[in-house]
This record gives structure tokens, sequence and C-alpha cells, in this order.
């Protein structure tokens, strides 16, 4: 069973441009979690979507940023104009139906963005 | 005050030694408790989810949450050099599928 798939796993973006990150979560998972980690930092929340619903954005920068999940193909973020405070390592999890115990959710390898 | 707090150390220790690593929190909404591993330049990797209070164990590795004090813990014995890496400590509300909160991370180096 494929694990979370994330790509590409290195984008270099000037500033300015889109950038365009996707994941494809684990078989039979329908939850999708987008996380930010920047240089000496945790990882942050961003986003969790269902497929077709975004379920809980509370962690997105009001600008710039958005999240999808489509019905078919893989979850992408979108950063709009990005700057160079963007760059960060991006990571996406996902977790089986919700509502049960222990739905932990499990990571793609992320992917690094560089804005120059 | 941060919702979770993990020391970002980092912390070097020799081979065979026990480690404990340690987070403190502040939401009593948090219910579920994981301890993730972070290669270098790697997405982080499930070790131990523990639900409520208690202790959990598998293999060397043993996590204790203490719900009183706001309090968890991950202990590894034996260290070997590969379990040099980040340890990240993350929690999330009752639901289960819920955003997780991270710790910092610590760096942890196992010599030889």
């Amino acid at each position: 069973n494929a694990g979370v798939m994330q790509n590409p796993r290195h984008l270099v973006r000037r500033r300015g441009q889109e950038a365009r990150l996707r994941c494809s979560p684990m078989k039979g998972h329908s939850h999708v979690y987008w996380y930010r980690q920047l240089p000496e930092e945790g990882l942050k929340f961003m986003v969790y979507l269902q497929k077709e619903n975004i379920i809980d954005e509370s962690g997105m920068p009001k600008e710039r940023f958005s999240a999808e999940f489509p019905k078919e193909g893989p979850s992408i973020l979108r950063i709009q104009q990005v700057v160079r405070g963007d760059s960060a390592a991006y990571f996406c999890a996902s977790s089986p139906w919700g509502g049960r115990i222990a739905d932990t959710q499990y990571f793609g390898p992320g992917t690094r963005l560089t804005v120059l | 005050q941060k919702e979770v707090e993990q020391d970002p150390g980092p912390l070097s220790v020799p081979e065979g030694a026990i480690v404990s690593l340690n987070c403190t929190y502040s939401n009593s909404a948090f219910q579920y408790f994981m301890w993730y591993r972070q290669y270098s330049r790697k997405g982080p990797e499930l070790l131990m989810y523990t639900y409520s209070s208690g202790n959990k164990e598998d293999g060397r590795f043993t996590a204790q949450v203490d719900k009183s004090s706001k309090y968890i813990s991950l202990f590894i014995r034996d260290s070997q050099p590969s379990d040099s890496a980040t340890y990240l400590c993350a929690m999330s509300g009752a639901g289960g599928s819920e955003k997780l909160v991270f710790g910092k991370g610590m760096k942890l180096t196992v010599n030889p």
C-alpha cells in the first residue's frame, strides 16, 4: 500500500509567481491535512479537507493561499504571488474515515518550496 | 503561553543510554497524544499514539501521558545511532481526526 505521495518534492519559484503543491492520500483515506514547517519551527496546521469540502481552514493565511480536494485527483495547495517568507517545507497528511478512535495522520515526504 | 511546549534541545547521548523526551500542554481538550520521528529532510513518521492518560509500550519505546499535569513523555531504552532524529510531540482533540498541534521538536543524536 503506497504511502502519502507529494509532488513536486522540491519547488523553486521567484517572488510573485504561483506555487502549486499536490498531495495524493493513502488508499482508502478520505481526509487530507496540510501543514507548514518553517526553518527551526515545528509543524503548523494550515487546512483540513475532505473530498470536495474544506472542513477547517483556521491555519491558512488570509490571502494568497487556497486549498482544494476534488472528487477526483489529488489535493492541491496553491500559493499565489509567493514571497520569500513562504519558503518552507509543506507536508500533507492523510487519515481514514473519521469518527473512530485513533484515526491518526500519516505524513508524506513533503514539498520544499524555495522562493528566490 | 503556547498550546504545546517542547524543549528543542539538541540532546546528545551515548549509544545504549535511556532517553527521556517531554512535552507540556495547556489545552485541556487534547485527548490524543502522539510522538512522531522525523529524519532530516523527510516527513514525520508516527511512532506512538496514546488516547487519554496512561502508558503504552512498543519495543524500546514507552509513551506516558499524565493529563492531570498536562505532561507527556517518550522514553527510548537502549538507544541506537539509528534513533538519531528529531522527535515531535503532537496532540489533537476528542475527534481523533482533528488537526494536530505540534511541539517544536527535539533533535536527538545518539553517538556510537
